[in-house]
């Protein structure tokens, strides 16, 4: 069983639109959590940590739900820019132990 | 300039040869990664360096990868022997250490095994 699964998609919705990612881990000593986001052919960056309390950023929620075991993100008005992948990604508490997700491809369409 | 640099950002070669993958890394940044990434894949842990300690090598798929960190900063991956399943990008990431560090990717390096 992989670490880290997310949905591959892709989500095509229409701009304005609200989207919602899921991501399960299956290691419960996880300890840190992040979103990133990785555009076509480019390299991954980070978009948000998720934290416990969850957490907004601009149009981007960010849930982390413990006893369930996933990690959500809400984006909210979708822009045409907002189209990428977004991978999930888990720390277990070890510096070395960054566990990526296969990403969730959207697509915001005019 | 500011960001982890790697090197070469596309390298070609023939099933059999040897590669080296280099990656600078963020002036200051103890912590050192490569990861792979395939064709619509996620990424798939190869190495890890925390200064002078000994490298996390777990995720390396075979004896033929290597790789080392000189001076706690410039590190080379090789890649011994290619196959064309090693085909990917490389790439790499630096952070200053810390569990909830963000970690800085480089462009990565596009190897091609044909």
């Amino acid at each position: 069983r992989k670490e880290v699964e997310q949905d591959p998609g892709p989500f095509n919705v229409p701009e304005g639109a609200t989207v919602a990612f899921n991501c399960t881990y299956s290691n419960s000593a996880s300890q840190s959590f992040f979103w990133y986001r990785q555009d076509c052919r480019k390299e991954p960056k980070l978009l948000m940590s998720v934290y416990s309390s969850g957490n907004e950023d601009g149009r981007f929620t960010a849930q982390l739900n413990r006893a369930s075991q996933y990690i959500s993100l809400l984006i909210r008005d979708s822009k045409l820019s907002d189209s990428a992948t977004y991978l999930c990604v888990v720390n277990m508490g070890n510096f070395n132990k960054f566990y990526f997700g296969s990403g969730t491809k959207l697509n915001v369409k005019p | 300039g500011a960001g982890v640099s790697q090197s070469p950002s596309n390298k070609v070669t023939e099933k059999g040869k040897d590669v080296e993958l280099r990656c600078d890394p963020i002036s200051g940044h103890t912590a050192l990664y490569w990861y792979r990434q395939s064709l619509g894949q996620g990424l798939e842990f190869l190495i890890y360096f925390q200064g002078n300690s000994a490298p996390d090598k777990s995720g390396l798929p075979s004896d033929r990868f290597s790789a080392e960190r000189t001076g706690g900063s410039v590190s080379t991956l090789t890649i011994q022997r290619t196959q064309q399943e090693d085909s990917a990008v490389y790439l790499c990431a630096s952070s200053q250490g810390q569990t909830t560090g963000e970690l800085f990717f480089g462009e990565g390096s596009r190897l091609t095994v044909l």
